[in-house]
């Protein structure tokens, strides 16, 4: 069992819906992360929360809108995507975003999207 | 500028013998690396990591992996592989001495275990 927690596990859509994926973590992590993740590929970064405020956004486009609204959860809210928008989004949590941490980060299973 | 290079899409070993999966880095500072696995339909799971101290550093599932400075390199080995073994292997780096906070990812690494 992973201590990430993301819901959904599947989610398929249209491009004209909106949608939110959720990740909850109860470690006390102070860091928050959201991948995307293509088949076989390493996970890349799109947005990283420090303490509840963004910290890093990776030029992701604006139909993606994360959110942090405490220290235990992280939303990714999604409108009007595209067909190249499906992958694995996987959050993850660390214990801190400071030079002195080389902690591990952990992840969640993720969320399979797909986008009709 | 970090980065970290995995040379190889797939390994494939027999059940029993001994595994190792390639990885190279690169930093301006001090390296603090990491080894995660992925299997099919889940998330990275974190196996181990090397910060400072032995270069022989153990971790989950009965992997380990040294850190050689001069060949920067952290190969991930285990004595008898597993079928259960196989799955996707991330090696993942970060610059300890300043730079980015965020660890830069391998290509990742197909570990195929034969029967």
């Amino acid at each position: 069992d992973t201590e990430v927690t993301q819901t959904p596990k599947h989610l398929v859509m249209g491009m004209t819906n909106k949608k939110s994926l959720k990740c909850e973590q109860h470690m006390g992590h102070r860091a928050m992360y959201w991948y995307k993740q293509k088949a076989k590929k390493p996970p890349e970064l799109m947005f990283v929360y420090s303490y509840e405020k963004l910290s890093i956004n990776e030029s992701v486009p604006s139909r993606f809108s994360p959110e942090c609204p405490n220290s235990s959860l992280l939303n990714l809210h999604l409108h009007a995507l595209q067909p190249e928008d499906s992958a694995l989004y996987l959050c993850a949590s660390s214990q801190g975003f400071d030079r002195s941490f080389n902690q591990p980060q952990h992840f969640g299973d993720g969320t399979r999207l797909s986008i009709l | 500028a970090q980065s970290v290079a995995q040379p190889e899409d797939q390994v494939n070993v027999a059940e029993g013998n001994p595994l190792t999966v390639k990885c190279t880095y690169s930093v301006s500072g001090n390296p603090y690396l990491f080894w995660y696995v992925q299997y099919p339909n889940r998330g990275l799971q974190f196996l181990l990591k090397y910060i400072t101290g032995d270069n022989l550093v153990k971790g989950s599932y009965g992997f380990e992996a040294e850190f050689n400075k001069s060949q920067t390199s952290f190969h991930l080995k285990k004595p008898s592989a597993l079928v259960s073994d196989s799955a996707l292997y991330f090696c993942a780096v970060r610059d300890g001495s300043g730079g980015s906070y965020i660890p830069t990812f391998g290509r990742g690494t197909s570990l195929i275990v034969h029967p």
